[in-house]
This record gives structure tokens, C-alpha cells and sequence, in this order.
């Protein structure tokens, strides 16, 4: 069974550029989260879809947005890059949402730098 | 305000020797926690959870350690082998609701052969 795909895997972009970033779950996995993991912080939650409806939404700006499609694939967007916004994006897949013991199972990720 | 708290940066060891991984969070809402390791260019790996209902949860080499009085959980590796040198991070779930974990920032593993 294939895992998470990121793509793409690394992206440069200058500030004030917007950018697409791609998840494919796993097959079967119909909840899809996305985190942002910089320099020395912890991952942190971005938000959740499930059966394409956000459930969840961390505490970002606007500017991060996201959807899934009827197949589970998932995209999030940031409009109008700041340098802050340089990080690995990861994205996890799991069967279920909002249960405990549900294992959620990680990309490689995607690395933005912002320059 | 972090709720989740990894105090140590990075824990060296020898191999076939213990790890011990330490975890602190501050919510008390929190009732599910989960360990993830991570290697250089990929994702978290899942590796072992435990709910508060719970002191004590055992997965082969790896046992994790509840203290809800505390509000501490530790994560323990024994043995200790070169290829669990990695980053290790810590998290909790709330109860109820969202189910959104909240991760430590991570420890960095290495281990000795």
C-alpha cells in the first residue's frame, strides 16, 4: 500500500507569491491534516478535512487556506508569502477523524523557503 | 505558552543502554498521548500512544509512562540501538471535541554503538 505523497518535495518562492501544496492519502484514508513544522518549534496544527469538510483549523492567518477533493487529495495554499512562512508542510492521512486511537501517518513533507 | 514541553533539546546514549525521553504538558484536558519519531527527510513515524485511563503501555523496546498528577510522561527505550537515533516528539490530545494534538518540540536522540 502506498503512504502520504507530498509534492512537490522542496519549493522556493519570494514573498508576496502564493503557493499550492499537494497530499495524496493513502487509499482508504478519508481524514487529511496538515501541520507546519519550523526551525526548533513542535509540528503545529494547520487544519483538517475530512469527506471534504474542514473540521479543524489551527491558528493561522487567512492567508493559509485548504480543500480536499472527492477523492481525499488535499491541497493548502498560502497567499501572499512572508519569510515566516518558510517550513516543511506535512500532511497526514488517517481512516477516521476525531477518534483517539486512529493512527495518523505523515508525508516526507513538503520544505518552502521564502526568500 | 507552550502545552506541550520536550525540555531537553537532545539526549545522547550508548548503545544497548536505556533512553529515557521526558514529556511535561500543562492542560489538563489532555487524555491521549501519543510519541512520533522522526528521521532526517521524512515524516513522523508513529510509535506508541497511551490514554489516561493508563499508567503504563508497552510496545516491544519501547515503553511510555503516564504521571497525570505530574502532568508528565516519559518514553523509554531499552535496548538502545544506533538505528533509533532520531527526533523524537511528544503529543496530546484533549478529550472530547477536536481531537487536534498539540506536539512538543522535539528531542533529538542519538545513539552510540
Amino acid at each position: 500500500k502506498a503512504g502520504v505523497t507530498q509534492t512537490p518535495r522542496y519549493l522556493i518562492k519570494t514573498r508576496g507569491q502564493q503557493v499550492t501544496l499537494s497530499c495524496s492519502p493513502i487509499s482508504g484514508h478519508r481524514s487529511v491534516s496538515w501541520y507546519q513544522q519550523t526551525p526548533g518549534q513542535g509540528l503545529q496544527f494547520l487544519f483538517e478535512y475530512f469527506s471534504e469538510t474542514q473540521r479543524n483549523k489551527g491558528n493561522f492567518p487567512g492567508r493559509f487556506s485548504g480543500r480536499q477533493f472527492s477523492n481525499s487529495r488535499s491541497e493548502m495554499n498560502v497567499s501572499t508569502l512572508e519569510l515566516g512562512d518558510s517550513a516543511l508542510y506535512l500532511c497526514a492521512s488517517s481512516r477516521l477523524a476525531g477518534v483517539n486511537e486512529e493512527t495518523q501517518y505523515f508525508g516526507p513533507g513538503t520544505r518552502l523557503l521564502v526568500l | 505558552d507552550q502545552q506541550v514541553k520536550q525540555n531537553s533539546p537532545s539526549l545522547s546514549v550508548q548503545e544497548g543502554r536505556i533512553s529515557i525521553l521526558n514529556c511535561d504538558y500543562t492542560n489538563s484536558m489532555f487524555d491521549y498521548f501519543l510519541w512520533y519519531k522522526k528521521y532526517p527527510a521524512e515524516g513522523p513515524t508513529f510509535l506508541i500512544s497511551i490514554s489516561s485511563i493508563k499508567d503504563k503501555n508497552e510496545d516491544g523496546r519501547f515503553t511510555v509512562f503516564l504521571n497525570k498528577s505530574a502532568k508528565h510522561l516519559s518514553l523509554h527505550i531499552v535496548p538502545s540501538q544506533p538505528g533509533d537515533s532520531a527526533v523524537y516528539f511528544c503529543a496530546a490530545r484533549p478529550s472530547g471535541g477536536s481531537y487536534i494534538p498539540t506536539f512538543g518540540r522535539g528531542t533529538s536522540l542519538i545513539v552510540h554503538p
